[in-house]
């Protein structure tokens, strides 16, 4: 069963601390994806990592970076949080095909709250 | 860049009954694929249904079907003896051929009534 796992459902962070999300995936995929689910607006694309050590740019990528040092996992880190990165944040993984119907498999979830 | 809209931010369903939740897509593409995925309530997110463009029979999955109509851009998920099981977000997600990214669409969260 493939498995994509977050290390925390819940987060509470004050302003101004350096916050680490992390996300592992056990399917050999290539492709990790980082999003910001907020109500009305879905899915938005932080960062996107298609190798160890690669990343580009998403839709909102200002307030974040991220780390992929192993193929298997790929952190999200908020270098100063403040209040409007509260959020609900998903991390997915896709393989490297670039034609086909492939889906994206998606863990669990972080809500993180900074007060 | 390609776009997403769902305009039914909240529906409601009878149990057994049939509902249909619409999506609109605006591309140039012409080959890309269509996503439904759910989000049960603190739950995971999971594939539902999913159509590849250059395909005209629309794709169905056991309750889940969606009517796929190129031309107009639309892919529409509808949900066949609606089960309370079935109560969650939907997300209706485009990726173009050749690509790795997906666009999602704002959601419609659908409940389903006893």
């Amino acid at each position: 069963d493939v498995k994509v796992t977050q290390s925390s459902r819940y987060l509470v962070k004050r302003t101004g601390e350096k916050v680490f999300l992390e996300c592992v995936q056990d399917m050999d995929h290539e492709n990790m994806f980082w999003y910001r689910q907020d109500p009305g607006l879905g899915l938005r694309l932080i960062y996107f990592s298609y190798d160890v050590k690669m990343k580009e740019k998403g839709d909102i990528p200002e307030g974040y970076s991220v780390s992929r040092e192993k193929k298997e996992r790929f952190s999200l880190i908020l270098e100063s949080a403040s209040t409007n990165q509260t959020s609900m944040y998903l991390c997915a993984s896709t393989p490297m095909r670039w034609t086909g119907a492939h889906e994206q498999y998606f863990g669990p979830g972080t809500r993180l709250t900074v007060t | 860049a390609q776009t997403v809209t769902q305009s039914q931010p909240e529906m409601s369903v009878q149990e057994a009954e049939t509902v249909t939740l619409s999506c609109t897509y605006d591309t140039s593409e012409s080959d890309y694929y269509l996503f439904w995925y759910k989000q049960p309530p603190s739950r995971q997110m999971i594939l539902v249904i999913r159509q590849e463009a250059y395909k005209q029979q629309n794709a169905t999955e056991n309750r889940f079907s969606v009517n796929f109509q190129k031309a107009a851009k639309s892919f529409s998920l509808k949900i066949s003896d609606s089960q309370l099981g079935d109560a969650a977000m939907y997300f209706c997600a485009y990726r173009r051929d050749y690509g790795q990214n997906f666009v999602f669409g704002p959601g419609t969260r659908l409940s389903v009534l006893p």
